[in-house]
This record gives C-alpha cells, structure tokens and sequence, in this order.
C-alpha cells in the first residue's frame, strides 16, 4: 500500500465549477497535510497547509482534513483554466520530510 | 516569500561525467535541505535530508556513493550525481524549511538531467 495515495486522473471540470480532489494515507501518527500545485516542468509550489481535523479555507480553495478516515481534500471553486495543473497531495508524519503522493491531474475546460 | 534557487535549470551530459547541481537558499538560513528526483508522470520521491555540517541522510534505496550531497554552509546544498548514466536522467528538486522545525516548505526551480 502506498503511503500517500491519489487518483492521477485527469480530472476533467468546466470553467467555473467545482474540483475536488482527493488523498488518502496510511501512517495514523502523519500530523500535516499539504496541498501543493505543480505546472509541467516546473517545480511545485505550495497552495495550502491543514493540521486540524476540518476545513480551512483560503480564497477558493478549502482544504479538508478527516484524520480518523486518513482522508484530505482540497477543493476549488470557481475552476478556472489557469487552475489546470497536476494537485500533489503531501504528508509529513514529524517536522522534516514530506511523503508526496502521485499527484491529481486537473484539466479546467474553458 | 522565501526564495530557493536552483542551479542549472537544464544540464546535458555523457554517461559516465559527473554533473554538480547546486540549491541555495537566498533569503534565510537553512539548516536541512532535501533532495527529491521526479521521473516523468511521477511524484516527488525524496532521496536525502542533507544537514548542514553533518553527513546527508539517505533513504533507503538512494546510493550514496553515487549522489554526493554536501551541506557546507547554511545556505548551499550541492547534489553531485557521479558517473552518471541515462536512467539517472530525472528532474532533481530542492527544497528547505524556513525554520528548523516549522515554517513552509520553499522549493527550488528545478534541475533537469539528461544523460546521452
């Protein structure tokens, strides 16, 4: 089993609508939970962070975070075509290293 | 924010060189870098946690005679892929923590290897 775990996708949303993204992972004692976004060739570059079971939301993203179903979430609202980018999910069990899961591929049709 | 730098962007070697790539960190002091590879259509996979004067941390499976890490200031990683073959080939990516146990995550650019 993997320890972080997405659907590659392509997720597929007309501009405007609602993405929602999903991760799952395995290790009960991971403590943060981030989302980062990543374009083709590029670097990732960190959309939002959530260490407490609930939403937290930060413009038009909302992360989600279910601790006891080892479950986050993050969704977009308002999709627009710039928002189409792979959505690596990442989960630290300490302070130091980030496990990163396979990544959301998400296309925004305009 | 935070700025990691890395350098070069794009190097093209022969198999069997040595290619030297350097992440810095511009704006804070960094006292552990990490290293990742990401082979296309693939997440990051993180290879070491390299810590500033003291031996890199390697995860397992990553061979540490053949990707030298060296920490020597709080502000320079370099990742030195010896002898270097084409399934080398990857796009290696640094990243530090603007603090030495919280803080974000700040990434570099990105190097992309390709070994003929």
């Amino acid at each position: 089993q993997k320890e972080v775990e997405q659907n590659s996708g392509p997720l597929s949303v007309p501009e405007g609508a609602i993405a929602s993204l999903n991760c799952t992972y395995s290790d009960r004692g991971s403590q943060s939970f981030f989302w980062y976004r990543q374009y083709s060739g590029k670097s990732p570059e960190l959309i939002m962070f959530i260490y407490s079971n609930g939403d937290k939301e930060d413009g038009r993203f909302t992360a989600q975070l279910n601790k006891a179903s080892q479950y986050v979430s993050l969704l977009i609202r308002d999709s627009q075509p710039s928002d189409s980018a792979t959505y690596l999910c990442a989960v630290s069990t300490g302070f130091q290293k980030l496990v990163f899961g396979t990544g959301t591929r998400l296309l925004v049709s305009p | 924010g935070a700025v990691v730098s890395q350098h070069p962007s794009r190097v093209i070697c022969k198999s069997g060189t040595s290619v030297k790539i350097e992440c810095r960190s511009l704006d804070f002091q960094a006292t552990t870098m990490f290293w990742y590879r990401q082979f296309p259509k693939q997440s990051l996979m993180l290879m070491a946690t390299s810590n500033e004067g003291s031996k890199a941390t390697y995860e397992q499976g990553v061979e540490k005679d053949k990707f030298l890490i060296n920490h020597a200031s709080l502000t320079l990683s370099t990742l030195t892929v010896t002898s270097a073959h084409p399934e080398d080939s990857s796009f290696y990516i640094c990243s530090a923590r603007t603090g030495e146990y919280t803080g974000e995550l700040f990434f570099g650019e990105g190097s992309r290897l390709t070994v003929l």
